[in-house]
C-alpha cells in the first residue's frame, strides 16, 4: 500500500546536536511538506518542496534545513540553532498536478523529538 | 498575512450535533480543508470545500462562505470516538500549501 513513512517514531537528542528526521513516500507525489506541532497547537509549516531539487521556507524555517534529492524523500535536519526543537514533527505530501487543488495532504505518523 | 481562527475547546454530548466554526483572512485562498487529529496521531482528512455551500459526507458536513471568510464543520450523532482535535486549513494556491488553524479540541461526554 502507498503511504508516507517517518522514522523514528521517538527521537531523543542532547542540546547542541544536529538531528535528521526521515520522510519517505511512495505515492508518487511531487509536493512534500514538513510541519511542526507543539502541545495544544495547530500545525506550523517549516519547509516545503514542489519538485525535486527545489524547496521553499515556510513560516518557521529558522534553525531547520531540508534537501530534496529524490522525489520520494524529504529529510529534515533540526540544527543546534533551533532554539526550542522539542516538538511533534509531521511530514506530508500531495499531488502537484494542475487542477488538483482539492487533493488533500497525506500525513506520515510523525516523529516526536525530545531535546534535553 | 494569514489569520485562521477556531474555538480552542468545545464539549458536546454523545448523540448530539456540534458545529465547529472557522474564520479566515488569507490572501490567495482557494479552498478549505478539515482534518481530524487524535492525540499523538497524524491528522486525517475529513472534507474539502472550494465553492460556497454545504458538502455532506455521512455524519460529517462542511460549509463554506468565501465572501464571509467562514466555514464550519458539522458533526451529527456524536460518538465517543469523535473526541479529537479538528483542524481547519486554508489552501493557498500560491505555493501550493496548506495553512492550518490552531485546532479545536472536541470532548464528547456520555
Amino acid at each position: 500500500d502507498g503511504g508516507i513513512t517517518q522514522s523514528p517514531k521517538y527521537l531523543f537528542r542532547k542540546e547542541g546536536q544536529n538531528v535528521t528526521l526521515s520522510c519517505e513516500q511512495n505515492l508518487n507525489h511531487d509536493a512534500m511538506y514538513w510541519y511542526r506541532q507543539d502541545p495544544g497547537q495547530g500545525l506550523r509549516l517549516i519547509y516545503y518542496s514542489q519538485i525535486v531539487n527545489d524547496f521553499q521556507k515556510g513560516d518557521i524555517a529558522e534553525g531547520y534545513s531540508v534537501s530534496r534529492e529524490k522525489k520520494e524523500s524529504f529529510p529534515l535536519t533540526v540544527t543546534s540553532a533551533q532554539k526550542n526543537p522539542t516538538a511533534f514533527y509531521l511530514c506530508a505530501s500531495r499531488t502537484n498536478k494542475a487542477g488538483q487543488g482539492n487533493s488533500p495532504l497525506h500525513f506520515g505518523n510523525g516523529t516526536r523529538l525530545t531535546v534535553t | 498575512g494569514q489569520n485562521i481562527d477556531q474555538p480552542t475547546e468545545m464539549t458536546a454530548t454523545e448523540g448530539a450535533i456540534v458545529q465547529i466554526n472557522c474564520t479566515y483572512q488569507t490572501s490567495g485562498f482557494n479552498g478549505l480543508f478539515w482534518y481530524q487529529q487524535h492525540a499523538g496521531e497524524a491528522p486525517t482528512f475529513l472534507s474539502y470545500n472550494v465553492l460556497d455551500g454545504l458538502e455532506e459526507k455521512g455524519r460529517f458536513s462542511s460549509f463554506l462562505s468565501r465572501s464571509k471568510g467562514y466555514s464550519y464543520l458539522l458533526l451529527k450523532e456524536l460518538q465517543m470516538k469523535d473526541s479529537a482535535s479538528y483542524l481547519c486549513a486554508c489552501y493557498m494556491e500560491y505555493g501550493n500549501k496548506l495553512v492550518f488553524g490552531a485546532g479545536t479540541i472536541l470532548r464528547v461526554k456520555s
